[in-house]
């Protein structure tokens, strides 16, 4: 298994301005996964961030509104950047436990972001 | 798009079996068959997996039928404490994609 930790757990941003949630795992990984999960809804795919090469992002994502970051492969981070209101959501990273999409993940605690 | 289709919610009395059922109709061949359990303010947490036939694992079974179209996840004796939002997916060469889940309320 992996032990996933995210920060900030939780923070209330003023549009336009960027913030960066980081995920540290405790064990090397090969596929790290960052998820965007509303109140009361389901979990929605931003991008898979694979060390050594740029995140592949989801339909409906992109890389300016969503940078993310893999310098090894214990860590990364993703920035949501010129917040909204809209942006106010659980990010989520997640990692697999081998290489495989279908592979068990692992899902840290969230980050809450509130925009205003 | 999910791939699945589940039931939106379910109730349950403590201490009953409770069976989930997940149609998959578009399912491929190197598909795999996973379910999770997401509680409030966690991240979901992966309970089992499956390619074809029964698996069982020390909190739930998974009952899968040779045309691998649909899948029943079995939890037995559910406590109050296995309320929670319980994710059917299919995967293989392709990130998972999370339905709506199944919202299941055990009652005491």
């Amino acid at each position: 298994s992996a032990v996933i930790s995210q920060k900030p757990s939780r923070d209330i941003c003023q549009r336009g301005t960027s913030l960066t949630i980081q995920c540290q795992v405790d064990s090397q990984v090969t596929m790290m996964f960052w998820y965007r999960q509303q109140p009361g809804q389901s979990l929605t795919l931003i991008a898979t961030a694979n060390q050594g090469s740029e995140a592949t992002y989801e339909s409906g994502f992109v890389i300016d509104k969503f940078p993310i970051s893999r310098p090894n492969l214990t860590f990364s981070t993703l920035t949501v950047s010129n917040m909204s209101p809209e942006d106010s959501s659980i990010y989520l990273c997640s990692v697999s436990s081998g290489t495989g999409f279908y592979n068990e993940q692992f899902f840290g605690p969230g980050t809450r972001l509130t925009v205003l | 798009l999910a791939k699945t289709t589940q039931p939106i919610s379910m109730d349950s009395y403590e201490g009953q079996e409770v069976n989930i059922t997940c149609s998959h109709n578009n399912i491929a061949t190197n598909d795999y068959i996973t379910w999770y359990q997401q509680f409030p303010s966690q991240g979901p947490r992966f309970i089992i997996q499956g390619y074809k036939t029964k698996v069982t694992n020390e909190v739930a079974s998974l009952f899968i039928p040779a045309d691998r179209k649909s899948s029943t996840l079995s939890l037995p004796r559910v406590s109050l404490s296995d309320t929670a939002v319980y994710y059917c997916l299919v995967s293989g060469n392709t990130p998972l994609v999370f339905g709506k889940g199944t919202r299941l309320s055990v009652i005491a």
